[in-house]
């Protein structure tokens, strides 16, 4: 079945680790979200891309990078993670102007 | 700047009891208005778009509308697996960005044997 796959779907790391989350997909969309999701709260974009290229949200912090090497992949970068980035990381594809199909999400904890 | 609404925050029905949620919304011009259904722990699960005003769309327990201001989602007769927390997003007409949505809090709906 074609889907939005992401890994890991927990990772735990230190105050201050980089880490990076992956996405992939196999709808071959163009499109590509990345999103963040506290408890209790609606999903926050922090960029996407329409093929190669990117856009960043205003009120996404310096932290928060992203890359997407070709179609079917793209990598949430967070360089130095503080208590405040724990959340769930979702990631969504989807033809242009079309619906969004999302990835079960990674849940990010900062210890 | 976009704004979604949605209410009530929580809703807790009895199975069988039908009901509706809303969502309102505030948007220079609306290309597509948007249903999720978000389990506990997974990523949201798409239901519907919505175009245009006088719009609907039914799957199965569900049915949304659309008018110039807000959407409905009703559902009838529900059963406990149609617990879940709904999110409503719109996206806008022009712009930079590619397909944008922005998501309202949404409504968690509890259905009770």
């Amino acid at each position: 079945d074609a889907m939005v796959i992401q890994n890991p779907r927990y990772q735990v790391t230190q105050f201050g680790k980089p880490v990076t989350l992956s996405c992939s997909q196999t709808l071959n969309h163009n499109v590509m979200y990345w999103y963040q999701q506290k408890s209790s709260q609606a999903p926050k974009l922090l960029f996407h891309y329409y093929d190669k290229d990117f856009n960043n949200e205003a009120d996404t912090p310096d932290n928060f990078q992203s890359r997407r090497p070709n179609t079917s992949f793209c990598f949430l970068d967070i360089r130095s993670p503080g208590l405040g980035d724990a959340a769930m990381y979702l990631c969504a594809t989807s033809r242009l102007f079309n619906e969004q199909f999302f990835g079960p999400g990674t849940r990010l904890t900062v210890l | 700047e976009d704004q979604v609404t949605q209410s009530p925050e929580a809703l807790r029905l009895q199975e069988g009891e039908s009901s509706s949620l809303n969502c309102s919304y505030t948007v220079s011009g609306l290309r597509g208005l948007f249903w999720y259904r978000q389990d506990p722990g997974k990523g949201p699960e798409f239901l519907f778009t919505l175009y245009s005003a006088g719009e609907e769309k039914e799957k199965e327990r569900l049915k949304a509308t659309l008018t110039k201001k807000e959407s409905f989602l009703h559902i009838t007769a529900p059963k406990p697996e149609d617990s879940a927390t709904y999110l409503c997003a719109v996206q806008e007409v022009g712009g930079t960005s590619y397909g944008k949505l922005t998501f309202g809090q949404g409504t968690i709906l509890t259905v009770h044997p």
